[in-house]
């Protein structure tokens, strides 16, 4: 079974730094990876896809990588604000055949970015 | 990319009572997803809703306890049958577009005393 694991489960920064948060999975086949943004007791933000045949997808200070054979992902934020703070979730999309679709979420990395 | 409107955002209810859960989406989509994510853990699939069918519950999920309704290809609702306080979750809508890029509605925050 897929399971994907996030590093660190926390984090607080001052504004300016960048960032670096991790995302392993355990299974290479996948079909995408996810990144979200979820503020506390609200929904799921998209922020980025990087389809199984891609590196890396940027927007704006944010930058995911994705090297499937190794089965991780970073996404990378670029002179982090008090607005960042956030829960971000990594999720991959199954490509097996018996979990084809299937969405795997980690537990999320909490970011604090204080002024 | 979809925009999906959920509701009620949040709700405080009564244990042994039923809510149920909204979502509209601007498009029409042939599959639905319920997720459910109790408090500091992450999201567990419910149910993948399809218009014109029954529901396909996840183990663990049962029909009687989380009745869905897919009346067509842009609205579906999820219902929280028979509440107890271990029912407080964070209740989330979900669908796919062309690319399998999944978008989410705000949540419902459910607070069962």
């Amino acid at each position: 079974k897929q399971e994907v694991t996030q590093i660190p489960a926390a984090l607080s920064v001052p504004e300016g730094e960048n960032l670096v948060l991790n995302c392993s999975f355990t299974d290479s086949a996948i079909y995408n990876l996810q990144w979200f943004r979820q503020d506390p007791g609200k929904g799921l933000t998209s922020l980025l896809l990087i389809q199984s045949s891609q590196r890396e997808q940027t927007s704006g200070r944010l930058n995911a990588s994705l090297d499937k054979s190794s089965g991780r992902s970073t996404l990378y934020i670029a002179a982090s604000q008090p607005g960042d703070s956030a829960t971000y979730l990594c999720a991959v999309r199954s490509d097996r055949g018996s979990t084809l679709g299937r969405l795997y979420f980690g537990r999320g990395t909490q970011l604090t970015v204080w002024p | 990319s979809a925009v999906i409107s959920q509701k009620p955002s949040r709700d405080i209810c009564q244990r042994g009572t039923s809510l149920t859960i909204q979502c509209q989406v601007d498009s029409q989509v042939t599959m639905m997803f319920w997720y459910r994510q109790q408090p500091g853990q992450s999201l567990t699939l419910i149910a993948t809703a399809n218009q014109g069918s029954e529901a396909t519950y996840e183990s663990g999920f049962v029909i009687d306890k989380f009745p869905i309704s897919r009346p067509n290809l842009t609205f579906s609702t999820l219902t929280v049958s028979n509440m107890s306080p271990e029912d407080s979750s964070i209740y989330l809508c979900s669908v796919v577009d062309g690319t399998f890029e999944a978008f989410f509605g705000q949540g419902t925050r459910l607070t069962v005393v």
